[in-house]
């Protein structure tokens, strides 16, 4: 079964850092789809960004890109250019050929004026 | 186009009462899953339907929950009866296919407290 590891509990970050938060996960599969979504207090779920594992080269959405090492089955998100609203929590995903979609236990961001 | 509604946003039981959430998906998505996350960590996926049918309930404890998704749109998720270890989100989510390039849509959730 895949699992997907978050050892980053909680982090914190000033306004207009950059922060990495980390993300390993465990599978036999060739193909997947690895994920990071933002989970605010409103309790929303929110893709931040998405990874297909056949592609080398790194997703990236504005002010978040993703490391995405296969070999080591890391996935590491970086916020650049931080802002109070990316206070969250945030969750890492793995999706396998079954279409069931894991999440890591996630890791808690605060934004710090 | 409209998200994904839950109802309700927060219900509060007594141990060993029953319990129902409801969850309208994104109109189209065939996809539906129902999650469970307990406070303080990632969602477990409890069931996934596609269209009407059960794809995985592997982790569903199917002794005391149930769902059922009719004519392949909305979706109930029930407990009976609920105990105290049940207090969590429950949160529905879609996508249109289920496949790989289908990230998936989130509810707001239903917030469980079981006293």
């Amino acid at each position: 079964a895949q699992t997907v590891t978050q050892s980053q509990p909680e982090m914190s970050v000033q306004e207009a850092e950059t922060v990495t938060l980390s993300c390993t996960y465990d599978t036999s599969e060739s193909n997947y789809y690895l994920f990071w979504y933002k989970q605010p207090p409103s309790r929303q779920m929110i893709l931040v960004i998405r990874q297909e594992a056949y592609k080398q080269q790194n997703a990236t959405e504005n002010r978040f890109s993703v490391n995405f090492q296969k070999a080591a089955k890391s996935f590491s998100l970086k916020i650049s250019d931080s802002q109070l609203g990316d206070t969250a929590m945030y969750f890492c995903a793995f999706m396998g050929g079954n279409n069931d979609m894991r999440f890591g236990a996630g890791t808690r961001l605060t934004v710090k004026p | 186009e409209a998200g994904v509604a839950q109802s309700p946003r927060y219900k509060i039981i007594e141990k060993r009462q029953s319990v129902a959430f409801w969850c309208n998906p994104i109109s189209g998505h065939a996809t539906l899953y129902w999650y469970q996350q307990i406070l303080g960590q990632g969602p477990k996926l409890l069931i996934q339907f596609q269209n009407n049918g059960v794809v995985d309930d592997s982790q569903l404890p199917k002794d005391r929950f149930s769902a059922e998704r009719l004519k392949g749109v909305d979706s109930t998720l029930k407990i009976q009866p609920a105990k105290l270890e049940d207090s969590a989100v429950y949160l529905c989510a879609s996508s249109p296919s289920g496949g790989y390039n289908s990230p998936l849509h989130f509810g707001n959730g239903t917030r469980l407290t079981v006293t």
